[in-house]
């Protein structure tokens, strides 16, 4: 079946540093792929997208590229403010299963603490 | 993007009891799902909310502990049935906008049985 895989946390990371978090996926059809943050005591908010490969979904200076060939969505940012510390999650919805249309299969989440 | 809304926030509840959790939104959605988040854990599919019919469950959960309605496009209520410690978690509904596939999450209810 479908998975998500991303690397495990925390991160820790000094204001300004650059930011990475790997993401790797398995799916048997054609899948979307996502990038949502939770801020501490909230829900999930979307942070970016892209629905087919070399397709690169960007948003508050996050961006992160459909890399079909290795599987692969990883969240960059160049420069990261203590606004930026949350869980992020990589998740999949794979419109071309018919037994798990609109489904999104979430990574495990990486925490991401920025100190200033 | 829809927006939407859950009540109750956030309860307390004691054990064996039920508590049952609302979820509206602002526009018309294919679809509506619920999720479980245990604490420090990623999201699990609880079930897909049909409107105007039984919803579809995932391995693990049964309609008999989380019976779930949706009696119309823009609102589905989750029930949490016969609590115990261990259904302390985040319950968050999302959803998928007609024509999209993209899926926006409420803010979810945090739920604490002692």
């Amino acid at each position: 079946g479908d998975s998500v895989t991303q690397m495990e946390g925390p991160v820790t990371l000094s204001e300004e540093a650059f930011l990475t978090i790997n993401c790797t996926y398995t799916a048997t059809g054609y899948p979307s792929l996502f990038w949502y943050v939770q801020y501490p005591g909230e829900g999930l908010q979307l942070l970016l997208k892209a629905t087919k490969a070399d397709d690169k979904g960007s948003n508050k200076g996050f961006e992160a590229t459909y890399r079909k060939e290795t599987t692969s969505f990883h969240l960059e940012k160049g420069s990261v403010q203590v606004s930026d510390s949350a869980v992020y999650f990589c998740a999949l919805s794979d419109l071309g299963a018919t037994d798990s249309w609109g489904k999104l299969q979430f990574g495990a989440g990486t925490q991401v603490v920025v100190t200033p | 993007s829809a927006v939407i809304s859950q009540k109750p926030s956030r309860d307390i509840c004691q054990r064996g009891t039920s508590l049952t959790i609302q979820c509206q939104v602002d526009s018309q959605v294919t679809m509506m799902f619920w999720y479980r988040q245990q604490p420090g854990q990623s999201l699990t599919l609880i079930a897909t909310a049909n409107q105007g019919s039984e919803a579809t469950y995932e391995s693990g959960f049964v309609i008999d502990k989380f019976p779930i309605s949706r009696p119309n496009l823009t609102f589905s209520t989750l029930t949490v049935s016969n609590m115990s410690p261990e259904d302390s978690s985040i319950y968050l509904c999302s959803v998928v906008v007609l024509a999209g596939e993209t899926q926006y999450f409420g803010p979810g209810t945090r739920l604490l049985v002692l």
